[in-house]
């Protein structure tokens, strides 16, 4: 069975912090790993990292996948009150016939303070 | 804006009701899911349907049925309501043609509460 376990699962850090969060996993056919934020209800799409794309960036935010260690983190430089969500790690695998499942982690819910 | 929309966005109901969520976009994606998410569980996958005529159970289905009406419509059912399907509901669309098909787009969630 596919494992994501993210970590920490809550953070609170002040304004103008980095912080890294982290995700490792579990998994037999490794196709991608997805990063997501959800701030009030829907979740937004953050990142997609692959075999072929293990580090994305935009602005303030990076990420990385580490295959040999399975597990990938989130970066975010000099934090904003707006970056409060909680950020989900989602895991996509293959499930066999060409098709593949997702697994959401828990979560990590971070909360900056002014 | 092209959009995946939720009805309702809140629903209070009583045990062993039948209750339907309704979920439709805009945005011309052939998938299309349902979640729900608990405090402390995460994301869990309900039903999926990669077109209007393929229905797949995900890892909690029990409980739950599904009916995909057209491409920009599929609907969540519970045929007899208990307090522990009490969470928030999401649908979630994705393109084959966009990221490989696991880039989700989620509505904004049905809270559902059963008493």
């Amino acid at each position: 069975e596919d494992k994501v376990v993210q970590s920490p699962l809550s953070l609170v850090v002040h304004e103008g912090d980095t912080v890294t969060l982290n995700c490792s996993y579990e998994v037999t056919n490794f196709r991608s790993l997805l990063w997501y934020k959800q701030e009030k209800k829907a979740p937004t799409f953050l990142f997609m990292l692959t075999s072929s794309g293990i580090e994305k960036k935009s602005g303030r935010l990076s990420s990385i996948l580490d295959k040999k260690e399975l597990s990938s983190i989130l970066n975010i430089t000099a934090t904003q009150t707006g970056d409060s969500a909680i950020y989900l790690c989602a895991l996509a695998a293959y499930s066999g016939a060409g098709s593949y499942q997702l697994t959401f982690g828990k979560g990590t819910k971070l909360s900056v303070i002014p | 804006d092209a959009d995946v929309t939720q009805t309702p966005r809140n629903r209070i109901t009583k045990t062993g009701k039948r209750i339907m969520l309704e979920c439709s976009q805009t945005k011309g994606h052939d998938r299309m899911y349902w979640y729900r998410q608990d405090p402390g569980l995460g994301l869990r996958l309900i039903y999926y349907s990669f077109d209007v005529k393929d229905i797949n159970k995900g890892e909690i289905s029990d409980g739950y049925s599904v009916s995909r009406q057209a491409q920009a419509k599929f609907s969540l059912s519970l045929e007899s309501a208990i307090p522990n399907q009490t969470a928030l509901y999401f649908c979630a669309t994705s393109d084959l043609r966009q990221g490989g098909g696991e880039k989700l787009f989620f509505g904004s969630g049905t809270q559902l509460s059963v008493l």
